[in-house]
């Protein structure tokens, strides 16, 4: 079997704050690829990253990093500096070799005010 | 510009009525979905296909259909079967369904009178 749990249903920041977006995962298999997706306002689900199960490099994207840390099942997100653009619901997904498909989290809706 | 089109962007049907919604991908994708979202929900699978000529059903298949005929098309209809149709529904696609990531449509939203 496999889940993701985003613990977090909701979180209110000012802007200029830092915020980190929880996703644990569950997963028997040693290979599999684990993504985050952003689905602003207007709907449309917005890729941001795919990570494989093999690399636990740190990954940074100008005010985005990604934390994967296989000994904790997780694979959290963090926006430094946030902006109002960046308030969207997160999704964090997971693929495993013995699925077809993704499996998502009920995702992290972010409010950034300014 | 490459992308995937969903249409209509708002959809209003009467009870009874079955409705087909499209989705079209100028990708070259072999993969292609159908997501559904409630409100404060995640993504639940609806169905899914690999290849053209071939679909498979997802976690919440029941009172829908699809067809694949076409590469580029993967059009979902919501029969009357369906108890709560009323949702928001994602059209995505993939290169292949091997851990690849799956690129989503605007979407479409169903309300049913």
């Amino acid at each position: 079997a496999q889940k993701v749990t985003q613990a977090q249903t909701e979180i209110s920041v000012v802007e200029k704050e830092d915020v980190t977006l929880d996703c644990v995962y569950e997963t028997r298999d040693t290979t599999y690829y684990l993504f985050w997706y952003k689905q602003p306002p207007s709907g449309e689900l917005v890729f941001l990253i795919r990570r494989n199960s093999f690399d636990e490099q740190n990954e940074i994207s100008g005010r985005y990093s990604w934390n994967f840390q296989k000994s904790t099942s997780s694979f959290n997100f963090t926006i430094t500096a946030s902006q109002v653009v960046d308030s969207a619901v997160y999704f964090c997904a997971l693929w495993n070799s013995g699925y077809s498909t993704l499996t998502f989290g009920k995702g992290t809706m972010l409010l950034v005010s300014p | 510009d490459g992308g995937i089109t969903q249409s209509p962007k708002y959809l209003f049907r009467k009870e009874g009525q079955n409705v087909t919604l499209s989705c079209e991908q100028n990708l070259n994708h072999d993969a292609m979905y159908w997501y559904r979202q409630d409100p404060g929900q995640g993504l639940r699978l609806i169905y899914y296909s690999q290849i053209v000529n071939d679909f498979q059903k997802g976690d919440i298949a029941e009172g829908y259909s699809v067809s694949r005929e076409k590469k580029e098309s993967f059009p979902l209809t919501v029969t009357s079967a369906q108890k709560n149709p009323t949702a928001f529904y994602l059209c995505a696609s993939s290169r292949t369904t091997a851990g690849n990531e799956q690129f989503f449509g605007p979407g479409t939203r169903l309300t049913v009178l």
